[in-house]
């Protein structure tokens, strides 16, 4: 059964770098059949998606994040990375890394808050 | 890129069915047949519901479909019951290979 782990710190002071991995377990990132990907949810608000990377490492990014947005991916250890530069406390959101077959998104992590905040 | 619009809530009695509808553009609903759904239940990760329009994962019971029709898509739920009460979500993949999700309806069960 694959599953996917966000991890990461929880707290993150405005204007620096929010970093999180995302662990596959149970199947391959190095799989040509898929894409991964992040979406985030503030609360109480909705999803928004915000990038997906392939295991060759083309990136797809949202282009109102795009500017501040890096994901890569290590197929060595089965992982794959979001950078968030310069966020604000607009930023604070529940984040979720996802496999993407072709279009949709399948399974989910179980999501990580990140608070931004002095 | 805009969010697809959906109701804020629909509300539905128990064996009712309900239908709730994502409207999106020419970009992106109404150019792909790439249109997702996923319920999703207070303080859980999203459950993909329907895919590519109107396809079924493995486990997910025939009470739900989906269809679109132009621009808009719709999930509807037959046989309510009082475990569909969540949150619903539309996604889509856009002309920009990027996706766009909807903005979300609460489903209540009367």
């Amino acid at each position: 059964q694959l599953q996917l782990q966000e991890s990461g710190p929880g707290l993150v002071r405005p204007s620096e770098t929010l970093s999180l991995t995302c662990t596959v377990s149970g199947g391959s990132i190095s799989s040509s059949t898929y894409f991964w990907g992040w979406i985030r949810q503030p609360p109480g608000k909705g999803l928004e998606w915000i990038g997906t990377v392939y295991y060759s490492g083309s990136t797809y990014y949202n282009p109102s994040l795009k500017s501040r947005v890096t994901i890569s991916v290590d197929t060595s250890k089965n992982q794959f990375s979001l950078k968030l530069s310069s966020v604000t406390a607009a930023d604070t959101a529940v984040y979720y890394c996802a496999r993407v077959p072709s279009g949709f998104f399948d399974y989910w992590g179980q999501g990580t808050l990140v608070t931004v905040s002095s | 890129q805009s969010a697809l619009t959906q109701p804020a809530s629909v509300s539905g009695s128990p064996g009712q069915s309900i239908t709730i509808s994502c409207t999106g553009t020419s970009s992106d609903v109404g150019n792909y047949d790439y249109v997702s759904w996923y319920q999703q239940h207070p303080g859980k990760a999203p459950k993909l519901m329907i895919y590519d329009v109107s396809n079924r994962p493995s486990g997910v019971s025939n009470r739900f479909s989906g269809s679109k029709a132009g621009n808009t898509a719709s999930l509807t739920i037959s046989g309510l019951q009082a475990e569909d009460e969540a949150d619903y979500y539309c996604s889509s993949y856009t002309s920009s290979i990027t996706y766009v999700f909807g903005t979300g309806t609460k489903v209540t069960v009367l």
